[in-house]
């Protein structure tokens, strides 16, 4: 079946423009999770949907980011007024049910640079 | 927060096998331990968790210390396909939810 997937691939921006980075969970998937890796970094965990609950966004590193869920499905994580250190891989991931009892599926990322 | 502690890199010749260790000391009671890989250019990929239990899998076996202070991820016998960086994650409830920590990684070389 189809995996989880995420658009635009690349994204390249200017310093200040505002950026939508979109991502399809799997049909089903209750949980989504957004991510972001710098160059050479593991990964950081940014905010966390389940269901319809209110989501975790105590990984945001400031007020600039934001992510919205629309129908329990679609995600869409917006970065306002963006700087350089924000260039990174963004990587979103689904699955079932909580993290640590579920396996996580994760897109192939969105890759932003900051010019 | 729980950290994890693993090499930076490690490497290993084809068909032999490999154990890639994990150092997570403030491990609480209820941190699950899960292990991804990261292929270059790829999200990364699921290979294995547990809580525990020593844990196997069609891909791997976690070895799970009695104090739970670490684990091994075992792979059997690797192959040239198994060169990625593997993460070791604790993933601790907040709140109801589910938040991972993820390490440095170890990039697994493996030479034919």
């Amino acid at each position: 079946g189809a995996g989880v997937s995420q658009s635009p691939s690349n994204k390249v921006t200017e310093k200040g423009k505002d950026v939508e980075l979109r991502c399809d969970p799997i049909s089903g998937h209750t949980a989504l999770y957004w991510y972001r890796q710098s160059l050479g970094q593991g990964l950081e965990f940014l905010i966390y949907f389940q269901g319809n609950s209110a989501p975790d966004k105590s990984g945001l590193p400031s007020d600039r980011f934001s992510a919205e869920r629309t129908g329990g499905s679609v995600s869409t994580l917006t970065i306002q007024r963006t700087q350089q250190e924000d260039s990174a891989v963004y990587l979103c991931a689904s699955n079932t049910g909580p993290f640590g009892v579920y396996e996580q599926y994760f897109g192939p990322g969105t890759r932003l640079t900051v010019t | 927060d729980a950290k994890t502690t693993q090499p930076n890199s490690m490497e290993s010749n084809e068909e032999e096998p490999v154990h890639l260790p994990c150092n997570h000391s403030t491990i609480s009671g209820t941190d699950y331990i899960h292990w991804y890989r990261q292929l270059p250019s790829q999200g990364p990929e699921y290979v294995i968790h547990g809580l525990t239990s020593n844990v196997n899998n069609r891909m791997a076996s976690l070895a799970i210390a009695e104090d739970r202070k670490s684990s091994t991820l075992i792979l059997h016998r690797a192959t040239l396909r198994d060169a990625a960086v593997y993460y070791c994650i604790l993933s601790r409830p907040s709140g109801g939810s589910y938040i991972p920590t993820f390490g440095r990684g170890t990039s697994l070389i493996v030479h034919p």
